[in-house]
């Protein structure tokens, strides 16, 4: 079985500051873990995936992650949030039994205050 | 490239009704997949289709079902409504290869299915 916690439901940062957005995540075998943001009345757009390799994942719009196998963990940062960065941030793992069915945790609302 | 569409956007319908939704791919992919997001459930995943066969499937009630075309575009189908079956459905299309479980799916914008 696989799934993703998102322990924060809501984080608040100033706009500038570095922001990290949290997730931990259970699956037997390999991890493949995905981050996507969502905009209002929008779908999901993908930011970075993690499949093998540098534990660092550059993605799109300045964001990075982390994976850590020690502490399960796929946490997404940004060193200077915008305002603009202000979503609905989605962590998700795929299934190692199967193709393309995502897990994703319950989200975190990222608001960036000007 | 054109981006996953999803036609259409916004639907209201009314216990025991049935409802089709329908999702175009993105150009060459051939694996559409579909998602519920409910406010309580969060983001579930229905089923996945490839090469017009259901690859993977999630945990849902047989009123759900979907199929795909030769083109790779996709319908799902959901016969006899419920309330709880309100939500934003989201398809999401890849490049299917082979035995690849690491590709990037791509989202649709929603159809935002209301059900009085």
């Amino acid at each position: 079985a696989q799934s993703v916690a998102q322990p924060e439901d809501q984080v608040n940062v100033a706009e500038g500051n570095p922001l990290t957005v949290k997730c931990t995540y259970s699956v037997s075998g390999n991890p493949y873990l995905f981050w996507y943001v969502q905009y209002p009345n929008r779908g999901l757009q993908f930011l970075l995936k993690y499949i093998t390799g540098d534990n660092l994942v550059k993605g799109s719009y300045g964001f990075e992650a982390e994976f850590n196998k020690s502490q399960t963990s796929f946490h997404l940062k940004k060193p200077s949030a915008l305002v603009s960065d202000s979503a609905l941030y989605f962590c998700a793992v795929s299934s190692q039994t199967g193709a393309n069915n995502l897990f994703f945790g319950t989200g975190t609302r990222l608001t960036v205050i000007p | 490239k054109a981006g996953v569409t999803q036609t259409p956007r916004y639907l209201i319908k009314t216990r025991g009704q049935q409802v089709t939704l329908s999702c175009s791919p993105i150009s060459g992919h051939r694996s559409v997949s579909w998602y519920q997001q409910t406010p309580g459930q969060g983001l579930q995943f229905l089923f996945e289709y490839f090469s017009e066969t259901q690859r993977n499937k999630g945990n849902f009630p047989g009123r759900f079902s979907g199929r795909q075309f030769s083109n790779s575009r996709s319908e799902m189908n959901v016969s006899t409504l419920e309330l709880g079956d309100s939500a934003l459905y989201l398809c999401a299309s890849s490049q299917g290869l082979a035995g690849d479980q690491q590709e990037t799916q791509y989202f649709g914008p929603g159809t935002r299915l209301l059900v009085l």
